[in-house]
């Protein structure tokens, strides 16, 4: 267990709905990243945040947006979802802004039929 | 680019040693990683390793890095059936926080 808690686990919804993906970081960390796991992508990394403000972006679709709360809790926001958009969603998080590692959460796995 | 490549699939026997193998194209990496995903579970960081060194052990694993071919390896003693997994090598690029997946090595042990 890495300390890092992802809800809901799995998720099943239709396409053009939105979603909300919650990821509570390991206690003390203050960075949370996200990133998206598909069949044909792999493991592509999403949007860092550190202490509340964005820090980095990688592969984000527009129809996706993030936030971190001052408890240091970050949601994940799928909108106008698509088929392709099924995969499953991580989370990790780290102490700083540069920390060496991260720690992955268990996942939420994103189903849209 | 930023591919980091694997080969798909590896089975070995049980006690056998199992070396998984990765190669990355970032010279600037400052970080190398292998991570495992069991079955429905999260990444597991297994270990990582300072671009400039050349070899890491943690008890039953070795990792090996050849900076110069940019080359990394993960290498597993006594393979034990609880080491089936899919086995993750990462990279940090130098000036990023992201981490670069490979696309995973599925290792099988058998019995």
């Amino acid at each position: 267990d890495s300390g890092v808690t992802q809800t809901p686990k799995h998720l099943i919804t239709a396409t053009g709905q939105r979603v909300t993906l919650r990821c509570s970081p390991r206690s003390g960390d203050l960075s949370v990243y996200w990133y998206q796991q598909s069949l044909d992508q792999g493991l592509q990394f999403l949007i860092q945040y550190y202490n509340g403000e964005e820090r980095a972006k990688g592969n984000i679709l527009e129809r996706f947006s993030a936030q971190q709360f001052p408890d240091l809790h970050s949601e994940l926001n799928l909108s106008s979802l698509e088929l392709g958009d099924s995969a499953l969603y991580f989370c990790a998080s780290s102490p700083s802004g540069t920390s060496t590692e991260q720690f992955f959460g268990p996942g939420t796995r994103l189903t849209v039929l | 680019g930023e591919d980091v490549e694997q080969s798909l699939f590896l089975s070995v026997r049980e006690g056998d040693s199992s070396v998984i193998n990765c190669t990355y194209t970032d010279s600037s990496s400052t970080y190398l990683y292998w991570y495992k995903q069991e079955p429905g579970a999260g990444l597991q960081l297994l270990t990582y390793i300072f671009s400039n060194m050349d070899m890491k052990q943690d008890q039953r694993l070795t990792v090996l890095l050849n900076k110069k071919d940019k080359h990394l390896s993960l290498r597993i003693a006594d393979t034990q059936t609880g080491d089936s997994a899919i086995y993750f090598c990462a990279e940090k690029q130098g000036g990023s926080e992201k981490l670069v997946f490979g696309k995973g090595t599925k290792l099988t042990v058998n019995p």
